[in-house]
């Protein structure tokens, strides 16, 4: 069983660039998770999509956008770079939409903005 | 909005010590709790989770956590600290979401170090 991979693992932009990340979700998974972590602090929760459409999203500006494909893979997309937007960004796939099934987490992207 | 607190950014524990990482929640409706470990560099292993089935919950590595409502808490116990056990440890609480399923909140974390 594959588990939640992501690419690249360490990028680094300028302020006012645009920025791709991707995600495999873990086999017979249909839901991942975006999550931003800043150094120092916990995973914020970007958005969620289930089934190719946005379940939900946490408090994060609408530069910050995604998709996810009928592979359930998914893209993080952010535009118009902010240093702030410096973190560790983890993708986190589960199965279902029950509120305890477990997510699993991606190794995770470092990104890093001048 | 649902969230967890855990007190003490930073633990230090000697090896073969008993290993106590604090998190308590603030929910209106019962939660389900989490516990996930981050080694460096590396993304987040979900240690344990209460689901109300048992308010003992255990985990993988000889870990468990104590789910107590009166005290709002959901505590990390390991009776024996190793030294492969200092990592970052996070306590988070599942929220639903408005379009159906659900995104965790996760505390600040707890910096576990092991000593000799």
């Amino acid at each position: 069983e594959t588990g939640v991979t992501q690419s690249p693992t360490h990028l680094i932009k300028t302020r006012g660039q645009q920025v791709t990340l991707r995600c495999s979700s873990q086999s017979g998974h249909n839901t991942v998770s975006w999550y931003q972590q800043a150094l120092g602090q916990g995973p914020q929760f970007i958005f969620q999509y289930y089934r190719e459409e946005e379940n939900g999203r946490g408090n994060f500006p609408p530069r910050f956008s995604g998709l996810q494909f009928p592979n359930y893979s998914s893209e993080l997309n952010v535009n118009a770079l902010e240093l702030d937007d410096s973190a560790l960004y983890l993708c986190a796939s589960s199965s279902g939409q029950v509120p305890y099934n477990e997510q699993f987490f991606g190794p995770g992207t470092r990104l890093t903005v001048l | 909005a649902q969230s967890v607190t855990q007190l003490g950014s930073h633990v230090s524990v000697s090896e073969g010590a008993l290993v106590l990482l604090r998190c308590n929640y603030s929910s209106s409706v019962p939660p389900y709790l989490f516990w996930y470990v981050q080694y460096p560099n590396q993304g987040l292993q979900l240690l344990l989770k209460y689901t109300s089935a048992a308010t003992l919950v255990k985990g993988i590595n000889g870990f468990e956590a104590e789910f107590k409502k009166s005290e709002t808490s959901f505590h990390l116990t390991k009776p024996s600290a190793h030294m492969s056990d200092a990592a970052e440890y996070f306590c988070a609480v599942s929220e639903g979401l408005t379009g159906g399923g659900n995104k965790l909140t996760f505390g600040t974390g707890t910096q576990l170090k092991v000593e000799l």
